[in-house]
């Protein structure tokens, strides 16, 4: 079945730090990709999504690129920001309405 | 738009109450889905529907929990009777293509 596996968290980076984080995902069909951001206390919100193989999403300096070879995702941004420090999580569509998400990883960013 | 409401914000109850969550999805969405979240479990999906209809209701923990969609624009899930470990926080998304948009949550703590 469909599946997501993130890095295992917190990840822990310094301000201005380059930060990746691991996505890899099993799927049958084509699935469009997401990664999703949670801040403390709030509920999920969409930061990109990439509908295809090769496609890069890209939203508020981070940057995932659908790679269908290694069946990956992964999050990147160049230098991160004590504000960036939140739950990120990352998911692929299913053909039955619903996304199958990962189980988070945890940043932290120190000033 | 307003995006996803949910209300209560927080729900404080005993042991044994019958709690109401309740929700309304962004106009013109036709997937709803309910979530809960805990420190131990993560995200997990409870149930969702397409077009009012319930499709997948497999995440439900026990038959004290419930969920109903009377009209497009309306949700509620309830826990009757509750106990202390469905303390928890619960979203509710709505969706028209893949993209699921989150509300705030339903912070809900039973003592």
């Amino acid at each position: 079945g469909n599946s997501v596996t993130q890095m295992e968290g917190p990840v822990t980076l310094s301000e201005e730090a380059f930060l990746t984080i691991n996505c890899t995902y099993t799927a049958t069909g084509y699935p469009s990709l997401f990664w999703y951001v949670q801040y403390p206390g709030e509920g999920l919100q969409l930061l990109l999504k990439a509908t295809k193989a090769d496609d890069k999403g890209s939203n508020k300096g981070f940057e995932a690129t659908y790679r269908k070879e290694t069946t990956s995702f992964h999050l990147e941004k160049g230098s991160v920001q004590v504000s960036d420090s939140a739950v990120y999580f990352c998911a692929l569509s299913s053909n039955t309405g619903k996304l199958i998400f990962g189980q988070g990883t945890t940043l932290q960013v120190k000033p | 738009d307003a995006g996803v409401i949910q209300s209560p914000r927080h729900e404080v109850t005993e042991m044994g109450q019958e709690v109401t969550l309740r929700c309304k999805p962004i106009s013109g969405h036709d997937y709803l889905f309910w979530y809960r979240q805990t420190m131990m479990r993560g995200l997990e999906l409870l149930i969702y529907f397409n077009n009012n209809v319930p499709i997948d209701d497999s995440g439900m923990p026990e038959d004290r929990f419930s969920a109903k969609m009377p009209n497009a624009s309306f949700s509620t899930l309830k826990i009757q009777p509750s106990e202390p470990r469905d303390s928890a926080v619960y979203f509710c998304a709505s969706s028209l293509d893949e993209t699921q948009y989150f509300g705030p949550g339903t912070r809900l703590l039973v003592l």
